[in-house]
């Protein structure tokens, strides 16, 4: 079975940093590209950024580039996100989803239940 | 940036009903179109890939299709657990990006 459980989120004041995790069990974790997507309270789904299987390749949202860094850890089965330069609009529960394959680009499939995470002075 | 439009924002739904959800694209996207379910409080799942394609798991009730730039969701035969959230999601072109979002509800 599946399994992507995140951590590391918390309230921070803005201008701070944060490291987010995602454990992932139930599967080869370097065959597939993982994502982050938040969703800001009351809000809709705002995809963050994307890394494929062996971290060749990322993307990011504008809203995250410059201030985020996405890696992976595979022999840790690990997914993170360095968030730094928290503002309060990123105020979200984070969460994790695994690709359909290693490629950068592709559906998402099994979602981790989320972190929240909130920035406030 | 590819603009995902869903339409309606929110509907009312009896049990039984048969539900249709559109989702247009600001240009075309192949068939590289997803849809997500999500409940109050809970994580997004995902239902549908590949415009038409289900995912493990998930009730044959739920339908998808189209194509270009103009998709569906049906849902035939609602039942009480599918009053939900639903999204739509390309992933044709970085940056991903999501519909607003259908909340379905109990009429």
């Amino acid at each position: 079975e599946v399994q992507l459980l995140e951590s590391g989120g918390g309230l921070v004041q803005p201008g701070g940093s944060l490291r987010l995790s995602c454990a992932a069990s139930g599967f080869t974790f370097s065959y597939y590209a993982m994502t982050w997507v938040r969703q800001a309270p009351g809000k809709g789904l705002e995809w963050v950024s994307t890394i494929s299987g062996h971290a060749e390749s990322t993307s990011y949202a504008d809203s995250a580039k410059g201030r985020f860094t996405i890696s992976r850890d595979n022999f840790m089965n690990t997914l993170y996100l360095q968030m730094s330069g928290l503002r309060v609009e990123d105020t979200a529960v984070y969460y994790c989803a695994r690709g359909t394959y290693s490629g950068i680009l592709s559906a998402l499939d099994d979602w981790g239940q989320g972190t929240r995470v909130t920035v406030s002075p | 940036d590819i603009q995902m439009t869903q339409s309606p924002s929110s509907l009312s739904a009896s049990v039984g009903d048969r539900v249709t959800i559109t989702c247009r694209a600001s240009q075309g996207i192949n068939n590289f179109l997803a849809w997500f379910q999500q409940k109050p409080g809970k994580a997004p799942k995902s239902l549908i890939y590949a415009v038409s394609s289900l995912q493990s798991g998930v009730p044959s009730r739920f339908s998808g299709s189209g194509s270009g730039t103009d998709f569906t969701l049906t849902i035939s035969g609602l039942q009480a657990e599918d009053f939900a959230t639903y999204y739509c999601q390309q992933y044709h072109t970085f940056p991903l990006t999501f519909g607003g979002g259908t909340k379905v509800e109990i009429k």
